[in-house]
């Protein structure tokens, strides 16, 4: 089985703190995303990596930046936290890019920035 | 106008009835479409995957595309408690990476 685990499940930070998001796949995926689900608004991709060391800007990647150094970890970076940022976190991975292939979903991080 | 708008509910429905969910969208390149489900303090499963139009068959669950009206739909037959989860809908263009999803709908199906 697929797993995909995230390193906290419940975080609270503080405006203004670096804050780390960590994810990790034991598939062997290429491809990994992270996305925050916001009710009303569903998923949106804020960064895409499909090799180590390489990424894409998703829909909303503003006030984000990623790490990827080792193929099954992937990193999302809030470098100056804010409360427009509270929110739940998910990380995905794939084997391929296509976004017809299946994602397999971490269980989520939620983030309260106070 | 989001590109994918699908009703949050909440839908509660009893065991046993038929669950009827859709999505409608308005970029009419969209060729793949998707249905993942997400249970309580889980992250999102696949669920089905349908490419271009037409109906497919899983099991209990059956899920149809309609290119002309831009709109989906799944269908839960014989509803079970277990069923009970959040639904969101998903579509991306062809040879693309990107998933633009619908808000999801919460179902309830009451033993």
């Amino acid at each position: 089985d697929v797993k995909v685990t995230q390193s906290s499940r419940y975080l609270v930070k503080r405006t203004g703190e670096k804050v780390f998001l960590e994810c990790v796949q034991d598939m062997d995926h290429e491809n990994m995303f992270w996305y925050r689900q916001d009710p009303g608004l569903g998923l949106r991709l804020i960064y895409f990596s499909y090799d180590v060391k390489m990424k894409e800007k998703g829909d909303i990647p503003e006030g984000y930046s990623v790490s990827r150094e080792k193929k099954e970890r992937f990193s999302l970076i809030l470098e100056s936290a804010s409360t427009n940022q509270t929110s739940m976190y998910l990380c995905a991975s794939s084997p391929t890019g296509l976004a017809t292939d299946t994602q397999y979903f971490g269980p989520g991080t939620r983030l309260t920035v106070l | 106008q989001k590109e994918v708008e699908q009703d949050p509910g909440p839908l509660s429905v009893p065991e046993g009835a038929i669950v009827s969910l859709n999505c409608t969208y308005s970029n009419s390149a969209f060729q793949y479409f998707m249905w993942y489900r997400q249970y309580s303090r889980k992250g999102p499963e696949l669920l089905m995957y349908t490419y271009s139009s037409g109906n497919k068959e899983d099991g209990r669950f059956t899920a149809q595309v309609d290119k002309s009206s831009k709109y989906i739909s799944l269908f839960i037959r014989d509803s079970q408690p277990s069923d009970s989860a959040t639904y969101l809908c998903a579509m991306s263009l062809p040879n693309d990476y990107k998933l633009s999803f619908g808000a999801g709908t919460t179902v309830t199906v009451r033993a």
